[in-house]
């Protein structure tokens, strides 16, 4: 199984810091990294599908960036709003085709907490 | 409205009673999932689907079966529920295989085998 891994675990920041955490993952056969929101009580909804090195990709206030290289990405939100709070998964294929072409890997998430 | 279904969203039954979840996707998708999402462990992927009858196991597929006969259906089914497959069970589905298309999740099924 791929390692995916997340941190921090859990984050409180107050309304208008900016935050980032990190996704990690082997950058051996590295194919896609999708990022998700996964609000308590609803479902994981995505944010951003990357697969370039040097990727950088923009939503609102949410930013990610992709090093395929060193195998990690970081998501970054600007000026953190308490419904921003939400925990933030990532997610990468085990390998670019193979018997496992349709594999998904799951981090554990970051838990992200907003304090107005 | 596009978006994925899924029946029933809470389930409480007791153990070796078969049951099955379904899915349902209206956006025409080739790629359909199912994970289970348990306290410290993340979302874990039990099988997933390239198309119609093209199935293949994820990481945790022991105890679960599904089938993909029409494109927008995709059933998990536990033939014998065990308690350890109490979980927060959520269906995905992809516009294309290949994994560089977000996936769009359902609302999630709450089942507690006892």
């Amino acid at each position: 199984i791929l390692n995916v891994e997340q941190s921090p675990q859990s984050l409180h920041v107050q309304e208008g810091d900016s935050t980032n955490f990190t996704c990690s993952f082997p950058s051996s056969n590295f194919y896609a990294l999708h990022w998700y929101r996964w609000e308590t009580a609803k479902s994981p909804e995505a944010l951003f599908v990357m697969t370039l090195n040097g990727d950088e990709k923009k939503k609102g206030r949410i930013s990610a960036t992709l090093n395929t290289k060193e195998g990690y990405s970081y998501l970054y939100i600007k000026g953190s709003q308490p419904e921003d709070s939400a925990t933030y998964l990532c997610a990468s294929p085990p390998n670019a085709g193979g018997t496992s072409y349709g594999k998904l890997t799951f981090g554990q998430g970051t838990i992200l907490t907003v304090h107005p | 409205e596009a978006q994925v279904t899924q029946n029933p969203r809470y389930l409480i039954t007791v153990t070796g009673k078969k049951l099955t979840v379904t899915c349902s996707q209206n956006m025409n998708h080739e790629y359909m999932s199912w994970y289970r999402q348990d306290p410290g462990l993340g979302l874990r992927q039990i099988y997933y689907s390239m198309n119609v009858e093209v199935t293949d196991k994820g990481d945790v597929p022991e105890g679960y079966k599904v089938s993909r006969k029409e494109k927008r259906n995709f059933p998990l089914i536990l033939e014998s529920p065990s308690p350890n497959q109490t979980s927060l069970y959520f269906c995905a589905s992809s516009s294309l295989a290949g994994l560089t298309y977000e996936q769009y999740f359902g609302p999630g099924t709450r089942l507690t085998v006892t």
